[in-house]
């Protein structure tokens, strides 16, 4: 299995900050990343396929990049509502696998 | 809009089966792939396995031997069947729409929680 790992686990921010978030994984995956947003007690929510795409609806202070192994994600500017878990996930191979996630708490 | 939403027991004793059932509403049934995903308390995402419309499946080869994931395309519903429960199966179950050029998922249920416990 690709194993995901996500840094940092835990990340302390103020509205208005500049985040990034990474995510690695064991072996290449070309750009076959996702990155979702789930908030306390919601279902996650796509943000980011294919490493660097953004979905329809999603803020572009939201970007991704990388590929291979390494990953980021940023968020460019902090509004209260992207308060939220952050997870990774890679669909380059079975069975796909997610990082642990990364919370993003407000300072 | 495609809406997704799980139903099924919140407690099942180990050893027992979990069953749960995820109906779709709003969208095409057909030409998807419906999964399953759950997140045990704490943790991080964990993909189970899916479904095509057609039903062929796919599942983790970690849970492949005690899971069963079924179609009712005439209820626009698909099913997921977990064998020999244990407390480490105690999760909050999702059911996701697969997209069907990658392995994304960009609708989800909003989630059950189960228990596994006497």
């Amino acid at each position: 299995d690709i194993q995901m790992t996500q840094s940092p686990s835990t990340l302390s921010a103020s509205v208005g900050d500049r985040v990034t978030i990474t995510c690695r994984a064991s072996q290449s995956i070309s750009s076959w990343l996702a990155w979702y947003q789930q908030e306390p007690g919601r279902a996650p929510k796509l943000l980011i396929n294919k490493a660097s795409s953004l979905e329809s609806g999603v803020p572009s202070r939201f970007s991704g990049s990388g590929s291979g192994t390494e990953f980021t994600l940023t968020i460019s500017s902090l509004q209260p509502d992207d308060f939220a878990t952050y997870h990774c996930q890679q669909y380059k191979s079975y069975p796909y696998t997610f990082g642990q996630g990364t919370k993003l708490e407000i300072k | 809009q495609v809406q997704l939403q799980e139903s099924g027991p919140g407690l099942v004793k180990p050893s027992e089966t979990l069953s749960l059932t995820c109906t779709v509403s709003g969208g095409s049934f057909s030409s998807y792939y419906w999964g399953w995903i759950r997140q045990p308390p704490g943790k991080g995402l964990e993909w189970i396995g899916y479904i095509y419309y057609s039903g062929s499946t796919n599942y983790n080869p970690s849970l492949q031997s005690r899971v069963t994931i079924s179609l009712d395309t005439s209820k626009n519903q698909f099913s997921l069947r977990l064998s020999s429960v244990t407390a480490a199966d105690t999760a909050v179950y999702y059911c996701a729409r697969r997209i069907p050029v990658a392995g994304i998922f960009d609708f989800w249920g909003q989630g059950t929680l189960v228990t596994v416990s006497s």
